[in-house]
């Protein structure tokens, strides 16, 4: 059974500094890994997938790395914003149809 | 993007009513819709998987009879929770899937708040 978690738990940093939020993953035999930003009360926003074949991907400010074989990815936020407070989900999809398995989160505090 | 919709975006209803929840795919067909709930602080949880015109798949430990879901078109889902107890409320987003395949294939509602009283 996939298991996926997700360090820190919490994360509390300055305005403007760069931070990466780490995602683990029990089976490397995934299809995709996503990273979701949900805000308070809030529905979740996909950020970023990397199918099992890519290594990383890159939106402005966010870049997400995928090492499948020690079932790892990392998200990494630069110069982040007060904007970017949020819980950061990662999710891995283990086939093309199959469901998603969701990380704990990481719930993120920029401070300005 | 592709659009899902839920309503209502929050409920408070007595315990021992049943209450309805709807998930929309808005701009696109979905032959596969899924139902998560979600506690305070914590990650969701798949409660079921439902396929339009098809009885739904639910997950170990959900109560078919007390979570009804119905996938009547390809663009609709609905939720019932049924004789609702404080226990029940939770945060509950949907997923649907749309009808050709790509790396994007699930896109989530905004989440229906309920709180049973």
């Amino acid at each position: 059974k996939q298991e996926v978690t997700q360090i820190p738990a919490a994360l509390s940093v300055p305005e403007g500094e760069n931070l990466v939020l780490n995602c683990s993953f029990t089976d490397s035999a995934i299809y995709n890994l996503q990273w979701f930003r949900q805000d308070p009360g809030k529905g979740l926003t996909s950020l970023l997938l990397i199918q099992s074949s890519q290594r990383e991907q890159t939106s402005g400010r966010l870049n997400a790395s995928l090492d499948k074989s020690s079932g790892r990815s990392t998200l990494y936020i630069a110069a982040s914003q007060p904007g970017d407070s949020a819980t950061y989900l990662c999710a891995v999809k283990a086939a093309s149809g199959s469901r998603l398995t969701f990380g704990e989160g990481t719930q993120l505090t920029v401070n300005p | 993007g592709a659009v899902v919709s839920q309503h209502p975006s929050w409920v408070i209803c007595k315990s021992g009513t049943s209450v309805k929840i709807e998930c929309r795919s808005l701009d696109f067909q979905a032959t596969t819709m899924f139902w998560y709930r979600q506690f305070p602080k914590q990650s969701l949880m798949l409660m079921a998987t439902s396929n339009e015109g098809s009885k739904a798949t639910y997950e170990q430990g959900v109560e078919k009879d007390k979570f009804l879901i119905n996938h009547a078109s390809l663009t609709l889902s609905t939720l019932t929770v049924t004789s609702a107890h404080p226990e029940d409320s939770s945060f509950y987003i949907c997923s649907a899937r749309v009808l050709t395949s790509g790396p994007y294939e699930q896109y989530f509602g905004p989440g229906t708040r309920l709180t049973v009283t």
